[in-house]
């Protein structure tokens, strides 16, 4: 079946402007994550769903940064005035439930100029 | 706090050659998850194994074979007679009770298997 999908798969923004990033989970997956991956770095835990809410935000950075899943499935990570340092890849997970394997998606290379 | 240290930045093997990966990990809690992903050039993260805390035999799945020691907190990862297309780096990651489901990541060893 599908995987994970994300979208655009890269991303050219200017300093300040504001940025949303897509994740379509494999279906059926209550679990959704975002993680961000820095150059030769592994990737960091950013936040994650169960369902519709976030269980867990302890990893988003600061107030720029917010996710949502509306309606359970889809999520949108958006980043309000984007800094030089927002640059990396971003990626998006799931899992049929919380505690199962995480199946990542290609991720999304966003620049920040 | 849980720390995973893949302390081979980069390892470079001729084809048909054995690589070891190793994975140091370190968390509190008695119950927890280790997983191996692999991510080749196109980027994306692909899955490998996943191994709780209670089950320390070894696993063997093709040319690849893992080996938990909870005694040194250890998961590593064999790749036997490489070939070309092993080339990636390798993550190695954790998640236990206190970390619920999130996985925290070693920093990856790069893989290069030439002809």
């Amino acid at each position: 079946g599908a995987g994970v999908s994300q979208t655009p798969s890269n991303k050219v923004t200017e300093k300040g402007k504001y940025v949303e990033l897509r994740c379509d989970p494999i279906s059926g997956h209550t679990a959704l994550y975002w993680y961000r991956q820095s150059l030769g770095q592994g990737p960091e835990f950013l936040i994650y769903f169960q369902g519709t809410g976030a269980a867990d935000d302890s990893g988003l950075p600061n107030d720029r940064f917010f996710a949502v899943r509306p309606e359970g499935s889809v999520s949108t990570l958006k980043i309000q005035r984007t800094e030089r340092g927002d640059s990396a890849v971003y990626l998006c997970a799931s899992s049929l439930s919380e505690q199962e394997t995480q199946y990542f998606g290609p991720g999304t290379r966003l620049l920040v100029l | 706090a849980q720390k995973v240290t893949q302390a081979q930045t980069e390892i470079s093997v001729v084809e048909k050659e054995d690589v070891t990966l190793d994975c140091v990990y370190e968390t509190r809690d008695t119950t927890y998850y280790l997983f191996w992903y692999k991510q080749p050039p196109s980027g994306e993260l692909v899955f490998l194994i996943r191994r709780n805390s209670f089950d320390e035999q070894n696993e063997i799945s093709g040319r690849y074979s893992w080996n938990f020691q909870k005694s040194t907190s250890s998961f590593n990862f064999t790749i036997t007679a490489s070939q070309v297309v092993d080339s990636a780096v390798y993550f190695c990651a954790l998640s236990d009770t206190g970390t619920a489901s999130k996985l925290t990541f070693g920093t990856g060893t790069r893989l290069q298997v030439t002809l």
